[in-house]
């Protein structure tokens, strides 16, 4: 079974900003990991994602996340936040065999706000 | 453009009532999925298709149905039997095969019970 854990609901920034979303994930094959960004009563847009290869994925919009096996965990970044950037963020496993295991698996998501 | 397209984009249901949330998707995509949304709570995944004509129940299958009878299609139906069905659905369809891709969603429809 696979599972993802988003530490903090809310976050609050700064515009101009560090962005920092935590994701950690359980997951027993190599996952591929994913971030998605959903605006206000809007479906879910995908930001970037890791499958093989290499650990820093950069994505749509500036974001950027980080593959670390060892700490399971695959962190969203963004050097300078926008106001644009206010939105809900999820992170999501899947895994790569068969079945339901392929299913993508969302963490509960992270409310991101902006303040000028 | 390629897409998914759900309607409508906002649904009132009385009580008692049952109504279809349509889903309809034009990337050739085998599976696709239903979720509903509840503030702090996530996406909850309702039911999911890898096939036509055959689905499998998620994790709040309860008070829900669907179909499948053409790749393109996904309908979902809110029964009465759905006790709290005022939420925010979303419909997903992804790809099959083994390939690490992710979804495509739609862009939801918000039930509200009046």
């Amino acid at each position: 079974a696979q599972s993802v854990t988003q530490l903090g609901s809310h976050v609050s920034v700064s515009e101009g900003a560090l962005v920092l979303l935590r994701c950690n994930y359980s997951s027993s094959v190599p996952p591929y990991l994913f971030w998605y960004v959903q605006y206000p009563n809007q479906g879910l847009q995908l930001l970037l994602k890791y499958t093989t290869g290499a650990t820093l994925v950069k994505g749509i919009n500036g974001f950027e996340a980080e593959f670390k096996k060892s700490e399971t965990s695959f962190h969203l970044t963004k050097p300078s936040a926008h106001m644009s950037d206010a939105a809900e963020y999820f992170c999501a496993v899947r895994g790569p065999s068969s079945g339901s295991a392929r299913q993508l698996t969302f963490g509960s998501g992270t409310q991101l706000t902006v303040l000028p | 453009d390629g897409g998914i397209t759900q309607s409508p984009k906002y649904l009132f249901r009385k009580e008692g009532q049952n109504v279809t949330l349509s889903c309809e998707q034009n990337l050739n995509h085998d599976a696709m999925y239903w979720y509903r949304q509840d503030p702090g709570q996530g996406l909850r995944l309702i039911y999911y298709s890898q096939i036509v004509n055959d689905f499998q129940k998620g994790d709040i299958a309860e008070g829900y149905s669907v179909s499948r009878e053409k790749k393109e299609s996904f309908p979902l139906t809110v029964t009465s039997a759905q006790k709290n069905p005022t939420a925010f659905y979303l419909c997903a369809s992804s790809p099959g095969g083994q390939g690490a891709v992710g979804y495509t969603f739609g862009s939801g429809t918000r039930l509200t019970v009046v």
